[in-house]
């Protein structure tokens, strides 16, 4: 099945700082989703992106599908941003979404 | 308008046991997905049904079976429980099997 590379494994930052997050996965896809999940479970979807660029406010993601990556761009960090960052994806006839092993972030005050 | 809705949140069981776990999706939604999320990992894909029919199903044993009903909502029936079970549970809907999938807060199930 495919592989999903998730880096860095851990973020440390100050309140105000910016960061990338980065998902390499090992095939074509179809479905790239990046996901939150916060200190209480919760996993909320940030964005659907199997190709090309969005922005959410301080949140912006790109995907360069032919390079098999997408890149999570965090500005001006804020404490409710820490937590795990997810990148999941589905490729060919699966429908299931593999999930990296995400990005824990924690965002100092 | 409500998301994903699971019940209950928790759950406390026995080895042995059996266990059901329930989710209704989002309004309007025909797509319902069961994913495994054990600590310190990224969630893995249990089941993925639509339209009532089985369309994906991940490495997990027999002991695991699901079900859609006609109103779309779902169930996970874990039977034989094992220490190992012990998980976040986590359903998700989506409008069709390869749209953006909708998470919701999860079945936090412990085996005892």
């Amino acid at each position: 099945g495919i592989q999903v590379e998730q880096s860095p494994p851990d973020l440390i930052l100050q309140e105000g700082a910016n960061s990338t997050l980065r998902c390499n996965f090992s095939d074509s896809v179809n479905n790239l989703q990046w996901f939150h999940q916060n200190p209480w479970g919760q996993l909320i979807n940030l964005f659907y992106i199997p190709s090309g660029t969005k922005q959410n406010g301080r949140l912006s993601a790109t995907t360069v599908a032919t390079e098999r990556y997408s890149l999570l761009y965090i500005s001006s960090s804020q404490t409710t941003d820490s937590g795990v960052y997810f990148c999941a994806v589905s490729s060919g006839s699966a429908r299931q979404l593999t999930f990296g092993s995400g990005t824990q972030l924690t965002v100092l005050p | 308008d409500a998301g994903v809705t699971q019940s209950p949140t928790h759950l406390i069981k026995t080895r042995g046991q059996h266990v059901t776990l329930r989710c209704s999706p989002i309004s309007g939604h025909k797509s319902v997905s069961w994913y495994q999320q054990v600590l310190g990992q990224g969630p893995q894909f249990i089941f993925q049904y639509y339209e009532k029919e089985e369309r994906g199903r991940g490495n997990f044993p027999d002991r695991f079976s699901a079900r859609q009903f006609p109103n779309y909502s779902s169930e996970l029936n874990v039977n034989a429980l094992l220490l190992g079970d012990s998980a976040l549970y986590l359903c998700a809907s989506s409008l069709a099997g390869n749209s953006p999938l909708h998470f919701g807060n999860g079945t936090r199930l412990t085996v005892t």
